[in-house]
């Protein structure tokens, strides 16, 4: 696509249910990123894909977070159990190879645990 | 531990003023240094500095970075009310592929 897409935009969810966010990259791009953004606060790393090799997960705050990524293309973020937390502003970026270049951000899913 | 440290944290200008933001950096491998600019949710690109001294432009912005104090600086000369964003200042460390970012420095411009 022309960039990176990211669903739900917006999600509400009760305390202790599970949701899953979706990154859809730009076309050929290998590489894949997701980001948590809580109020008032930068960019938090949390998983890091590139092509087929192992995911970087160094960022997952605990083991209620995991993330996969299908067929080198779609991603999705999965939150079990979520805490309040858990609110923040979830985002993806995709790279065309390892690095920065050309490091695009999706507008984000905005996650309000109640 | 890895750190970026942005400051301001805010900043209220007129239109028209010139604006200097400051990004300083603690990090064990340091390979890039970038600045994004948040208006909503999507940072969008602005910079990326890898040597120093050298200053890089864009219309009204310009950036350089100092590898030996560990820091870099934003400007934006006659600022504009489509200035109003926050500005965030994030470091690639070498050999990882993840980017640190600091807090950020929301900046207003007031008409």
């Amino acid at each position: 696509g022309a960039g990176v897409s990211q669903s739900p935009s917006n999600k509400v969810t009760e305390k202790g249910k599970d949701v899953e966010l979706r990154c859809d990259p730009i076309s050929g791009h290998t590489a894949l990123y997701w980001y948590r953004q809580s109020l008032g606060q930068g960019l938090e790393f949390l998983i890091y894909f590139q092509g087929n090799s192992a995911p970087d997960k160094s960022g997952l705050p605990s083991d209620r977070f995991s993330a996969e990524r299908t067929g080198g293309s779609v991603s999705t973020l999965t939150i079990q159990r979520t805490q309040q937390e858990d609110s923040a502003v979830y985002l993806c970026a995709s790279s065309p190879r390892w690095g920065v270049e050309g490091y695009t951000f999706g507008s984000g899913t905005r996650l309000t645990v109640v | 531990e890895d750190k970026v440290v942005q400051s301001p944290l805010s900043l209220v200008v007129h239109e028209g003023d010139t604006v200097t933001l400051n990004c300083s950096y603690e990090v064990t491998n340091f390979r890039s240094l970038l600045w994004y600019k948040q208006e909503k949710k999507a940072p969008t690109f602005l910079f990326m500095l890898t040597s120093s001294g050298i200053e890089k432009k864009s219309g009204r912005l310009s950036s350089i970075l100092d590898k030996k104090e560990l820091f870099s600086i934003l400007n934006i000369t006659a600022t504009q009310t489509g200035d109003s964003a926050v500005y965030l200042c994030a470091v690639l460390i070498q050999g990882a592929q993840k980017l640190v970012f600091g807090q950020g420095t929301r900046l207003t411009i007031n008409p």
